[in-house]
């Protein structure tokens, strides 16, 4: 099935900007879709499309996706923002959903 | 207000079998794209099963011919039968509602602890 690997933690400092990616082969043919999970809450969505934000998200929440990455764009990062992101795809051949691995973003 | 309350989960041993059930309010389930998604303790993100609005169903290589999801139209209930259970099978599984693609509305999840 669909593989998509991503960093598995990054660190960025208040008011800078996060660039998550997901990586996968020729992942700019799928739509991609953006999670956010904070410690002991379900995930939500924040990104869907590749670029659509979800009402109630951030405009500081964008994303991008071409070739073999899709990213996931956090500016202006706040102490908030600290959380797991995953991206998820839906794999038309097979039905399945797939998530990436996922990736840790600290807040420094 | 859309909501997905998880109840069926607990301790069982390698081999047994466990029926999660996904009460849902705010919408019906037999309009909708419902899914489980699993996450193991520490882990990511598993997509586990979907049911389409027109009863078509999908699983996780994991899980086929293990696990089969249903629902009831008229108790507006979702439901996740698990057999074979294995101990890698460990995780809090989340009820979810979503359009073809995407996740929208997540239940609080519940934890199936496999283990002897």
């Amino acid at each position: 099935s669909y593989v998509m690997t991503q960093p598995p933690s990054l660190s960025v400092a208040p008011g800078k900007t996060a660039r998550v990616t997901c990586g996968g082969d020729n992942i700019g043919t799928k739509s991609v879709h953006w999670y956010q999970q904070k410690p002991g809450q379900a995930p939500v969505l924040v990104i869907y499309f590749d670029a659509d934000r979800p009402s109630g998200i951030p405009e500081r929440f964008s994303g991008s996706n071409s070739g073999n990455t899709a990213t996931l764009t956090i500016s202006r990062v706040e102490a908030g923002d600290e959380a797991d992101y995953y991206c998820q795809v839906w794999d038309s051949s097979s039905g399945h959903r797939v998530f990436g691995s996922g990736t840790k973003v600290t807040v420094l | 207000e859309v909501q997905l309350v998880e109840s069926g989960g607990g301790l069982i041993q390698p081999g047994g079998s466990l029926r999660l059930s996904c009460a849902a309010s705010g919408f019906t389930v037999s309009g909708n794209y419902i899914n489980w998604v699993r996450q193991s303790p520490g882990k990511g993100l598993e997509w586990v099963s979907v049911i389409y609005p027109g009863g078509n169903t999908f699983y996780a290589d994991s899980v086929k011919g293990r696990f089969t999801i249903s629902r009831d139209n008229s108790k507006n209930t979702l439901y996740l039968q698990m057999d074979s259970l294995r101990v890698d099978d460990t995780a809090v599984y989340y009820c979810v509602r979503g359009e073809l693609q995407t996740f929208d509305s997540w239940g609080q999840g519940i934890l199936v602890t496999v283990s002897s």
